[in-house]
């Protein structure tokens, strides 16, 4: 299996640029989480699916961030527009519904720098 | 303020020596992850602790799940190079996971 898919691996933009992640879960998992990394605020959870649906949401900073995944295989993250406070390291993570106490599978993350 | 507090945040010691780090927690969950980090890459789980006082083995790590399941520690006994990295702890009680901030380990050779 190849893992959690994730791309690009490193984005560098501008402020006011829209920035778009993207993730390919583990085949057969019906778990997304995305992720955001920072020195400061350490690992915080910004969204999770269940079969394609978002369920809990709290954790995206603002409007600014949207997450979609249209179907099993693909999740996109977007900011809009970026800002240099949203610099960080997004990881994308998939889990399977009845896994041992809910293991997640990260991606090797996507290194964000907003100018 | 973190639900999970990792103690010591920062870690360089000597190939060869034992450490133990720490997390804690005001609240009881019903299990209990440890994660390792290296650079450039995702967090890696290592081991789940459910059972309060339970103790797991990993080669050289030793996890314990302390009695009232606040809290957990991990050692390490005759630390390598390549047990170098960020070690996670995160409560699993459903798939809202939350992650403390971690303590970053460094053995130098």
């Amino acid at each position: 299996d190849a893992g959690v898919i994730q791309s690009p691996r490193h984005e560098v933009t501008e402020m006011g640029q829209e920035v778009t992640l993207r993730c390919k879960p583990i085949s057969g998992h019906d778990y997304l989480f995305w992720y955001r990394q920072t020195m400061m605020r350490g690992l915080e959870l910004l969204i999770y699916f269940n079969n394609n649906v978002p369920i809990d949401d709290s954790g995206m900073p603002e409007d600014r961030f949207s997450a979609k995944m249209p179907n099993a295989s693909f999740s996109t993250l977007k900011i809009q527009p970026s800002e240099p406070r949203d610099s960080a390291v997004y990881f994308c993570a998939s889990s399977r519904k009845g896994a041992s106490y809910n293991e997640q599978f990260f991606g090797p993350g996507t290194r964000l720098t907003v100018l | 303020t973190q639900l999970l507090e990792q103690s010591p945040q920062f870690l360089s010691i000597q190939e060869g020596e034992n450490l133990t780090v720490y997390c804690n927690s005001s609240s009881v969950f019903s299990s209990l992850q440890w994660y390792r980090q290296e650079p450039g890459e995702g967090p890696v789980l290592l081991v789940t602790v459910v059972t309060g006082g339970e103790v797991k083995k990993l080669k050289r790590l030793t996890f314990q799940f302390g009695d009232a399941r606040k809290d957990s520690s991990l050692h390490i006994t005759a630390a390598q190079p390549g047990d170098t990295g960020l070690y996670l702890c995160a409560r699993g009680d459903n798939n809202d996971m939350r992650f403390g901030a971690g303590t970053r380990l460094t053995v130098k050779p």
